[in-house]
């Protein structure tokens, strides 16, 4: 089955604890990207990739960082979580960065509080 | 840039009425449209899009949406709503800017609630 799956589902973190949240897809995409969804704001790109080795800021990208040292993974880094970064994180992956007609596929998200 | 408006924070329907959720847009260009319903606990499921060709574009579940450049709009519509329709909606235009990686630009979604 195509799918994006995200790791965790929940976490619930202190202030300045490094965490990772792992993305990962089964469709050979070549674009992959995260989102930040906050109520009232919609979804918010954070960060995204072309492809292997190629990433670049989104939107929001203060206080994130991201890799793609694989094709399938797209790993989302909060080297020092503060509490404005609590939101729902989506990752999202689509055949190519330039095929602007495609569509996204998103994982099922990853609540995340940081208290 | 491109950027996406959906005016109603919440729309509410009865069950077997037909229903419309509301998107217009901003582009310059041709516009890529798209709508993403998203469930409780789930993440955003792609229902249709608009690229080019008819005006009316069919997607899941029952879901239409119609293009109007002239009224620049994209709103979703369902002969006939269900309760399962119930949901949060999402109306996003691709960013043809390449700086920003073609992005999805999202609205601020739409809460349908179907009441039996």
């Amino acid at each position: 089955e195509a799918q994006v799956t995200q790791n965790p589902r929940y976490l619930i973190t202190v202030t300045g604890k490094k965490l990772t949240v792992t993305c990962s897809q089964n469709m050979n995409h070549e674009y992959m990207s995260w989102y930040r969804q906050d109520p009232g704001l919609g979804l918010r790109q954070i960060y995204y990739s072309m492809n292997v080795e190629v990433t670049d800021k989104g939107d929001v990208p203060e206080g994130y960082k991201v890799s793609r040292k694989e094709k399938r993974n797209f790993p989302l880094i909060l080297e020092s979580p503060s509490p404005n970064q609590t939101s729902l994180y989506f990752c999202a992956s689509s055949l190519s960065w330039g095929s602007l007609g495609t569509e996204a596929f998103f994982g099922q998200g990853t609540r995340l509080t940081v208290v | 840039a491109q950027s996406v408006a959906q005016p109603e924070d919440q729309v509410n329907v009865a069950e077997g009425n037909p229903l419309t959720v509301k998107c217009t847009y901003s582009v310059s260009g041709n516009p890529y449209l798209f709508w993403y319903v998203q469930y409780p606990n789930r993440g955003l499921q792609f229902l249709l899009k608009y690229i080019t060709g008819d005006n009316l574009v069919k997607g899941s579940y029952g879901f239409e949406a119609e293009f109007n450049k002239s009224q620049t709009s994209f709103h979703l519509k369902k002969p006939s709503a269900l309760v399962s329709d119930s949901a949060l909606y999402f109306c996003a235009v691709r960013d043809i800017n390449s700086n920003s990686g073609y992005a999805l630009n999202f609205g601020k979604g739409t809460s349908l609630l179907v009441t039996p």
